[in-house]
């Protein structure tokens, strides 16, 4: 248990439904991060908030929408996917994220497929 | 974007061997990390490296950096079974440091 919750573990949709990704962190870290884990590829960074503000998106498609309403909270609402977003979704946060100068600390991940 | 890249990407071991894993990188580095992850699960933080440091130990941890190189090892000792993950590397850069950009990975299988 690292403190960082993300739920649902796992989670099936149409590529016409719409569904959201929650993670939930009460370490009192400021920076958080959602990370996309496909087959045989490395871990991709999605976005970046810090102090709940949005400072990266990495060229992440808008059907990805990434929302932080409070240091505490990050959602990932997920609009029209295809196939080939299914893949491993991962949360993580961060003490503060100036520098990244101290370790990460992962939520279990939520399985998605996308059918 | 990849920063890190590990290898091998794939690793057999006994129990009891040892095991070591290497990881280049591209650009200049604040620190590095090793993460494990046992499969499909989350990912846990084993050790951290600044780019003033040379080498740590953590338990039967131990990793080197070299920054002239952009080159980083893990070494795991008298492996155990329980040792069985993948093993990323990941690095901050001096440029944009706020997040952690991981390689691709070695998986590591230790045979009781």
């Amino acid at each position: 248990e690292t403190g960082v919750t993300q739920t649902p573990r796992h989670l099936v949709m149409g590529m016409t439904n719409k569904k959201s990704l929650k993670c939930e962190q009460h370490l009192g870290h400021n920076a958080m991060y959602w990370y996309k884990q496909s087959a045989k590829k490395p871990l991709e960074l999605m976005f970046v908030y810090n102090f709940k503000e949005q400072t990266e998106n990495n060229s992440v498609p808008s059907r990805f929408s990434p929302e932080c309403p409070n240091s505490s909270h990050l959602f990932l609402h997920l609009h029209t996917l295809q196939p080939e977003d299914s893949a491993l979704y991962l949360c993580a946060s961060s003490p503060q994220g100036n520098v990244m100068n101290t370790e990460a600390f992962f939520g279990q991940g939520t399985r998605l497929t996308v059918v | 974007s990849q920063q890190g890249e590990e290898d091998p990407q794939a690793l057999s071991i006994q129990e009891g061997e040892n095991a070591t894993m290497n990881c280049s990188y591209k650009t200049s580095i604040n620190n590095l990390q090793w993460y494990r992850q046992n499969s499909g699960r989350g990912l846990v933080h084993l050790i951290l490296i600044r780019s003033n440091e040379r080498e740590k130990h953590s338990g039967r941890l131990r990793v080197t950096l070299d920054t002239s190189k952009k080159s980083s090892s893990l070494l795991i000792t008298a492996s155990r079974a329980a040792d069985t993950a993948s093993y990323f590397c990941a690095t901050v850069s001096n440029q944009a440091g706020t997040a952690l950009i991981f390689g691709k990975g070695t998986t590591l299988s230790v045979s009781s």
